[in-house]
């Protein structure tokens, strides 16, 4: 099976634009979840969506937003970009579901630089 | 809220030796999920090990084994007959019971593996 695959690997941009990122999960998986990493705060839950629906949102501005497509594809885009959203942006994708917590595979990650 | 606290930043293990990672989480929940995750220099998670709260017997993966103490919150790994291959930075990460798959994880250790 193919693993998690993240457009692009690379992004450069610069303050007050936008992005958006792209996530594509391994087949048959329904839950995709976005993470924060920087050197200063670590890893950060952005949030997770299931079935084309928000699950779970962590503690970020609403400038950060995403959806799911019905073949399970994930977007986040970032609006009025900042230099603290500079960062490493990580996708993870599991079978999802109601019961015990699946295990997350992750993708290679997206690195954002605002300048 | 649930954290997880790597009070190691930084370790050094000589090839084919063993080393034992720290990791101690809070918790108000009983059902949960802990896991251990590798990321190299390329930047990509991988997943180490995985341990359900309810089971008492600790998980193994090879050369990885964990040592979790439920009652004091702690979960370590310890990697046996370390590798060159086994240098990269170790996250713990905390993960709740029932449609979410949110991780929480903890800042990281360092591991160097010298030959």
């Amino acid at each position: 099976k193919a693993g998690v695959t993240q457009t692009p690997r690379y992004l450069i941009k610069t303050r007050g634009q936008q992005v958006t990122l792209s996530c594509s999960p391994i087949s048959g998986h329904r839950s995709v979840s976005w993470y924060q990493q920087t050197p200063g705060q670590g890893l950060q839950f952005l949030f997770e969506y299931f079935s084309e629906t928000q699950r779970n949102k962590g503690n970020f501005p609403g400038r950060f937003s995403g959806r799911q497509f019905s073949n399970s594809r994930s977007e986040m885009n970032v609006s009025t970009l900042e230099l603290g959203d500079s960062a490493l942006y990580l996708c993870a994708s599991s079978l999802g579901g109601f019961g015990p917590q699946e295990t997350q595979y992750f993708g290679p990650g997206t690195r954002l630089l605002v300048l | 809220a649930q954290t997880v606290t790597q009070s190691q930043p930084e370790m050094s293990v000589q090839e084919a030796e063993t080393v034992t990672l720290s990791c101690t989480y809070d918790t108000s929940e009983s059902d949960y999920y802990l896991f251990w995750y590798k990321q190299p220099p390329s930047r990509q998670m991988i997943l180490v090990i995985r341990q359900e709260a309810y089971k008492q017997q600790n998980a193994t993966e090879n050369r990885f084994s964990v040592n979790f103490q439920k009652a004091a919150k702690s979960f370590s790994l310890k990697i046996s007959d370390s590798q060159l291959g086994d240098a990269a930075m170790y996250f713990c990460a905390y993960g709740t019971q029932g449609g979410s798959e949110k991780l929480v994880f903890g800042k990281g250790t360092k591991l160097t593996v010298n030959p």
